[in-house]
């Protein structure tokens, strides 16, 4: 079955980095444009960046625009999320999720979410 | 951004109940509206996309309508399963932007 599991979350000082992966499997990755969506505790949804199926075409929330970068390794099924320059405010649990049609949104499926906890 | 305004907040229902829950677009965004259903410890899940089609595989008891600015979630008859919490988000533009949820508890 479709399945997307995210990893690489955890806790983080102010000013660094850290990856997320977001494995995906059951379906043909390379065919689908890709989402990271974040919730911070108590909050709302936000959605972060997509990337297209060929990862030519790339959007960022105006929050993360300059300090994430969305990538993908369609030979490995895997969607990566690096984060540079952390703040307080990225932490969240952080979802990978999938487009639905070959033509685009919205997001048909979505992982657990792995915890990304910015933190001195 | 696009704003979307989801409401009520939560509501309490009791099974057999019909509920609507509805989401208002700051701007049109014709008829770029999905529905998301997240329980507890599992994946959150599409209900309706292009603000009526229902997803494969969701019952029909779940319905939506609205085009524009003006969007509505509609389940006819709740079941137990369907204590959960629902989001809606648009899709029209990036950034994609959700409602702040509603979380649907038993009376």
């Amino acid at each position: 079955q479709v399945q997307l599991v995210e990893s690489g979350g955890g806790v983080v000082q102010p000013g660094r980095s850290l990856r997320l992966s977001c494995a995906a499997s059951g379906f043909t990755f390379s065919n689908y444009g890709m989402h990271w969506v974040r919730q911070a505790p108590g909050k709302g949804l936000e959605w972060v960046a997509v990337i297209s199926s060929d990862g030519g075409k790339k959007y960022y929330a105006d929050s993360v625009k300059g300090r994430f970068t969305i990538s993908r390794d369609n030979s490995k099924n895997t969607l990566y999320l690096q984060m540079n320059s952390l703040r307080a405010e990225d932490t969240a649990v952080y979802y990978c999720a999938k487009d639905r049609a070959l033509e685009g949104p919205p997001m048909d499926v979505w992982g657990q979410g792995t915890t990304v906890t910015v933190s001195s | 951004a696009i704003r979307i305004t989801q409401s009520p907040s939560s509501l309490s229902a009791s099974t057999g109940d019909r509920v609507t829950i509805t989401c208002r677009a700051s701007q049109g965004i014709s008829s770029y509206l999905a529905w998301y259903q997240q329980k507890p410890g599992k994946a959150r899940k599409l209900l309706i996309y292009a603000a009526s089609t229902l997803e494969s595989g969701v019952p029909s008891r779940f319905s939506g309508s609205g085009s524009g600015t003006d969007f509505t979630l509609t389940i006819s008859c709740l079941q137990s399963e369907d204590f959960a919490t629902y989001y809606c988000q648009q899709y029209y533009s990036y950034p994609q932007t959700f409602g702040q949820g509603t979380k649907v508890e038993i009376k």
